[in-house]
């Protein structure tokens, strides 16, 4: 399994646009990257998942680059209901096991 | 879609009692369904994994006669806290990866439930 390390916090302000990375030196061959988004006392929200490159969709982009040992989400103009603690993980298809790191705690000022 | 449930959202027992809590995947077949375990201010961790069909997989440290899981269909499994105890009160959080479509490699987790035990 992958280890993550990530930054335990983020601070940021609204409209500003977060990145936030994620470290996994040893990630192999047939792992991918799955961002989640967690609020307190609620499951994990899926964010975006990739494998190499970039990925998008509505709510962030996923910059993965050539040698997939990090990555960063990125989330434009964030607002203050983006706080929030966000888990970088790293695993395989079917995901036979996801290990959550600390994970890092991004806070939202006006 | 993939909308994963759990029931109760909240319980709270009596030290001694047992506690069942209910995960169902609503809007897609799961053949892998994983319980985690929340304490404040902590990461999640996984206790065990289970297959439709077929016995649960336990993290290590995870007592297997004290959490039974059950996993009979395949949109649903359930957690049973046996003989419940005050260091049992957690968040509990189930999580499922669909069976087919392009999302396989993607686990997508219930809302949690709250126990607390008295």
């Amino acid at each position: 399994l992958a280890k993550t390390t990530q930054p335990i916090s983020m601070d940021s302000y609204e409209g500003q646009e977060v990145n936030i990375t994620c470290s996994h030196n040893n990630i192999a061959t047939n792992d991918y990257i799955t961002w989640y988004q967690q609020f307190p006392s609620q499951g994990p929200r899926f964010i975006i998942q990739g494998y190499k490159t970039k990925v998008t969709n509505e709510v962030a982009s996923l910059f993965i680059p050539a040698d997939r040992k990090s990555s960063t989400l990125s989330l434009p103009r964030v607002s203050l209901s983006d706080t929030a603690v966000y888990y970088c993980l790293v695993g395989d298809r079917g995901f036979q096991k996801l290990v959550f790191g600390t994970g890092t705690r991004l806070l939202v000022s006006p | 879609g993939a909308v994963v449930s759990q029931h109760p959202s909240r319980v709270i027992c009596k030290s001694g009692t047992s506690v069942k809590i209910e995960c169902r995947s609503l809007d897609f077949q799961a053949t892998t369904m994983f319980w985690y375990r929340q304490f404040p201010k902590q990461s999640l961790m996984l206790m065990a994994t289970s297959n439709e069909g077929s016995k649960a997989t336990y993290e290590q440290g995870v007592e297997k006669d004290k959490f039974l899981i059950n996993h009979a269909s395949l949109t649903l499994s359930t957690l049973t806290v046996t003989s419940a105890h005050p260091e049992d009160s957690s968040f509990y959080i189930c999580s499922a990866s669909p069976l087919r479509g392009r999302s396989q490699e993607t686990q997508y987790f219930g809302p949690g439930t709250r126990l607390l035990v008295l």
